[in-house]
């Protein structure tokens, strides 16, 4: 069964750092690119970021460009997003999730995982 | 980049009733197209890819039609579980959402 646990959300002051993590079972990990998609409270989801299969591409949406850093570690299972500089408007919730093979769309998606920005 | 616009942005519908979501894009995306569900507090569920293919599980009431930058989302006969909120998101390239759709009891 396919499973993604995002980890590290939290409440963190304008201008702090965040990582979060995610970790993958039940696919072969490595075969797959991944993203980072968030969802303010009462709003829509919002695309952030992709990775490739081995990380050597990755692509942002603009709100993050230069902000957040997308990874992964294909031998741990487990694909991160750094955020540095966090805004109020990064309050989400941030979902991890997997694409699918063959020129296909998200398939599988995590539970999420809360990051509240306030002083 | 690419934006998307979903409309409308809230439809009130009874059970039985017929469905129509549309969802534009910016610019030609050919048929790199999904729809998604989201009930509250849940991560979304993929319903269609491809623009028009059904994904595995997902009944034969939802269907998607379009390709280019115009593309509808129909469910043929609403059901009690299919009240939610419904999301195109287009995958070439970058991967912008629409704002989403919720379908509510009228």
């Amino acid at each position: 069964e396919v499973q993604l646990v995002e980890s590290g959300g939290g409440l963190i002051q304008p201008g702090g750092s965040l990582r979060l993590s995610c970790e993958a079972s039940g696919f072969t990990f490595s075969n797959y690119w991944m993203h980072w998609v968030r969802q303010a409270p009462g709003k829509g989801l919002v695309w952030v970021s992709y990775i490739n299969r081995d990380g050597s591409n990755t692509n942002y949406a603009d709100s993050v460009k230069g902000r957040f850093t997308i990874s992964r570690d294909n031998a741990k299972n487990t694909l991160y997003l750094q955020m540095n500089s966090l805004r109020v408007e990064d309050t989400a919730v941030y979902y991890c999730a997997r694409d699918g093979i063959a020129d296909r769309p998200i398939d599988y998606w995590g539970q999420g995982t809360l990051v509240a920005v306030s002083s | 980049d690419i934006q998307m616009t979903q409309s409308p942005s809230t439809l009130s519908a009874s059970v039985g009733d017929r469905v129509t979501i549309t969802c534009r894009a910016s610019q030609s995306i050919g048929e790199y197209l999904a729809w998604y569900q989201q009930k509250p507090g849940k991560g979304p569920k993929l319903l269609i890819y491809h623009a028009s293919s059904l994904e595995s599980g997902v009944p034969s009431r939802f269907s998607g039609s379009g390709f280019g930058t115009e593309f509808t989302l129909t469910i043929s006969s609403l059901q009690a579980d299919d009240f939610a909120t419904y999301y195109c998101q287009q995958y070439d390239g970058s991967r912008p959402f629409g704002q989403g759709t919720k379908v509510e009891i009228k």
